[in-house]
């Protein structure tokens, strides 16, 4: 079985404060991969970036980065000088062959952003 | 904007009653899958379909059916409508199929509402 754990159900920062978003994984497949998505107020979900389990690199795209860490099975978000429009909620997932050829989401954090 | 889109965006109906959802995945993806995102459950992952084929199951109770067309737009059926049946119900596509992890491109989404 697979799951995907977002401890944090809603964290509060003001704008341009630094923020991380938690994720962790539980899987027993050695190749899965791990996807960020946002679902703003409008409701749909954005696709933010994908990794996957051979490349433990962590990325960095504008303000956005992610750090992928098998040894503790984590795969945390990260917004720099954060702002209002980053206001939502975000998921992580999981997808893995063992874990039924599915998307698996954690829970969501709600990240609200004030000036 | 993904490139995934559905139809209708909101639908409004009582107990009892049957309706369908639609879904164009974007082009050139073979891949459909169908979520249920409701307060309780979470994001749960329904069924994938590939080129017409039923790939993945999830947790998509009896009363509803999913197809996916020989132009690749896919239907997903609600029948014998309850209350907690009342949730956004998310249409995805990728390129690939069982087993590949593509990048799930997520549509608008419809929200259905049991009254």
């Amino acid at each position: 079985a697979q799951k995907v754990t977002q401890a944090q159900t809603e964290i509060s920062v003001v704008e341009k404060e630094d923020v991380t978003l938690d994720c962790v994984y539980e899987t027993r497949d050695t190749t899965y991969y791990l996807f960020w998505y946002k679902q703003p107020p409008s409701g749909e979900l954005v696709f933010l970036i994908r990794r996957n389990s051979f490349d433990e690199q962590n990325e960095i795209s504008g303000r956005y980065s992610w750090n992928f860490q098998k040894s503790t099975s984590s795969f945390n978000f990260t917004i720099t000088a954060s702002q209002v429009v980053d206001s939502a909620v975000y998921f992580c997932a999981l997808f893995s062959t063992g874990g039924g050829n599915k998307l698996t989401f954690g829970t969501g954090t709600q990240l609200k952003v004030e000036l | 904007d993904s490139g995934v889109t559905q139809t209708p965006k909101h639908l409004i109906t009582a107990t009892g009653q049957r309706v369908t959802l639609r879904c164009s995945p974007r082009s050139g993806d073979l891949s459909v899958y169908w979520y249920q995102q409701s307060l309780d459950q979470g994001l749960q992952f329904l069924i994938q379909y590939y080129n017409g084929e039923e790939r993945a199951k999830g947790n998509i109770l009896e009363r509803f059916s999913a197809q996916q067309f020989p132009d690749l737009h896919s239907e997903l059926n609600l029948s014998s409508l309850e209350l907690g049946d009342s949730a956004l119900y998310f249409c995805a596509s990728s390129v690939g199929s069982r087993g590949v992890s593509d990048t799930q491109y997520f549509g608008p989404g419809t929200r259905l509402t049991v009254l």
